[in-house]
């Protein structure tokens, strides 16, 4: 089965600074990457996903990259603020599968 | 709005005590999932509903059990709770037309094991 592997497992940035967390897949079916964000004893909530017909996605200060080669995709925050702080997971599956592989999860850090 | 609902937020139950978390989805999902989460760990899948198929997965124990009584209502049954079995409990639905699996979560219930 698919197994996602996620770095760092902790990333601390100052306040303003850019964030990128990547992750690596093992399985080429695999082509729907979906991030989510989880808040201290909050849900996970998806932020931004992105399919393997395209390189990249951004939504305004979030944006992801997937080398479908290199088998990796990143998470990219950019001027990151306070709330930005929280547990990111990433995770891969392919399209009709019911099950996500997830990821170990970053933990971030934003300092102000 | 549409939503996954799931009650009651905080569990608390006795060694051994059966319980029983609910969740409820008005997004009209199909699938229906429940995962465990410990601290500083990824959520991990159960099982699964789609529609009324049950998926378990091979290496959940045999005291988790669940129930799908219609579309919008799923259960999570611990049948014997260990002090193991404390963690947050999440149940996510997905189904939306596009085919890829956007799983939607509610917001989870903490279980304590006394």
């Amino acid at each position: 089965g698919e197994n996602v592997e996620q770095h760092p497992s902790t990333l601390s940035v100052q306040e303003g600074d850019s964030a990128v967390i990547k992750c690596t897949y093992s399985d080429s079916a695999s082509n729907y990457f979906p991030w989510y964000k989880q808040e201290l004893g909050k849900r996970p909530q998806l932020i931004i996903d992105i399919r393997s017909n395209v390189g990249e996605k951004k939504d305004q200060r979030i944006a992801v990259t997937l080398n479908k080669t290199a088998k990796h995709f990143s998470l990219h925050i950019t001027e990151t603020q306070p709330e930005d702080s929280a547990v990111y997971f990433c995770a891969a599956t392919y399209y009709g599968n019911n099950r996500l592989a997830f990821g170990k999860g970053n933990q971030v850090v934003v300092i102000p | 709005d549409a939503m996954v609902i799931q009650n009651p937020r905080y569990q608390v139950t006795q060694f051994g005590k059966p319980v029983t978390l609910s969740c409820s989805q008005t997004l009209n999902h199909n699938v229906m999932y429940w995962y465990q989460q410990k601290s500083s760990q990824a959520p991990k899948l159960l099982f699964h509903y789609y529609d009324k198929d049950f998926n378990n997965e091979a290496d959940t124990p045999d005291n988790f059990q669940s129930r799908r009584p219609n579309t919008s209502f799923c259960f999570l049954d611990i049948r014997s709770p260990g002090l193991g079995d404390a963690a947050m409990y999440l149940c996510a639905t997905s189904g939306g037309t596009s085919g890829y699996n956007e799983q939607f979560f509610g917001p989870g219930t903490r279980l304590t094991v006394l």
